[in-house]
């Protein structure tokens, strides 16, 4: 079975400073990876995935994530944080090989970026 | 190009009614999902189409809920007898293919209120 555990319900962050937003899997072979961002009132909203080779992923809107088999995790990251980037965010995993085809997500982090 | 959409964005229906939430994929996205995210549940799978079948509906939480896909495009969503336990937001999403590596794209939801 395929698990996320995303530890902190609420992150908060100085505008210009780094952040990270934990997410850790559990699946029984290899993960696919994904992070997702929702805005108030919106859907999903894709920012990367890591699939397979290089453990730094560069995603959208200046984010990084990266992939750590030995502590099952795959972090969020952004250097400089914007007030824009306030929002709900969302890990995500899907196990292969395996059947299933639909992500297993995290419970979500809101991110709150302060002015 | 044009994303997911979803019809209605708010429904809003009284416990007993029978409600039908409309998806409209990605042109050409073969594979699509819908999940249902709550305040406590986090987001949940429902089910899942491959084309005009759906090989995966082991998240439909009772009998009430069904869901159709015509033409490889358009799916609905059905809940009959709703209860209020029902209040959620309803996500749809699709991917090219069945691809597990394949990224899901997201409609906007609709937030359904059953008083």
């Amino acid at each position: 079975a395929q698990s996320v555990a995303q530890p902190e319900d609420q992150v908060n962050v100085a505008e210009g400073n780094p952040l990270t937003v934990k997410c850790t899997y559990s699946v029984s072979g290899n993960p696919y990876l994904f992070w997702y961002v929702q805005y108030p009132n919106r859907g999903l909203q894709f920012l990367l995935k890591y699939i397979t080779g290089d453990n730094l992923v560069k995603g959208s809107y200046g984010f990084e994530a990266e992939f750590n088999k030995s502590q099952t995790s795959f972090h969020l990251k952004k250097p400089s944080a914007l007030v824009s980037d306030s929002a709900l965010y969302f890990c995500a995993v899907r196990e292969t090989p395996g059947s299933a085809r639909q992500l297993t997500f995290g419970s979500g982090t809101q991110l709150t970026v302060l002015p | 190009g044009a994303g997911v959409s979803q019809s209605p964005s708010n429904k809003v229906t009284e416990k007993g009614k029978d409600v039908e939430l409309r998806c409209d994929p990605i042109s050409g996205h073969t594979a699509l999902y819908w999940y249902r995210q709550s305040l406590g549940q986090g987001l949940e799978f429902l089910i899942y189409f491959q084309g005009n079948s759906a090989p995966d509906k082991s998240g439909l939480p009772s009998d009430r809920f069904s869901a159709e896909r015509t033409g490889g495009s358009v799916s609905t969503l059905t809940i009959q007898r709703t209860q209020q336990e029902d209040s959620a937001v309803y996500l749809c999403a699709s991917s090219p293919g069945p691809v597990s590596q394949e990224t899901q794209y997201f409609g906007p939801g609709t937030r359904l209120l059953v008083l």
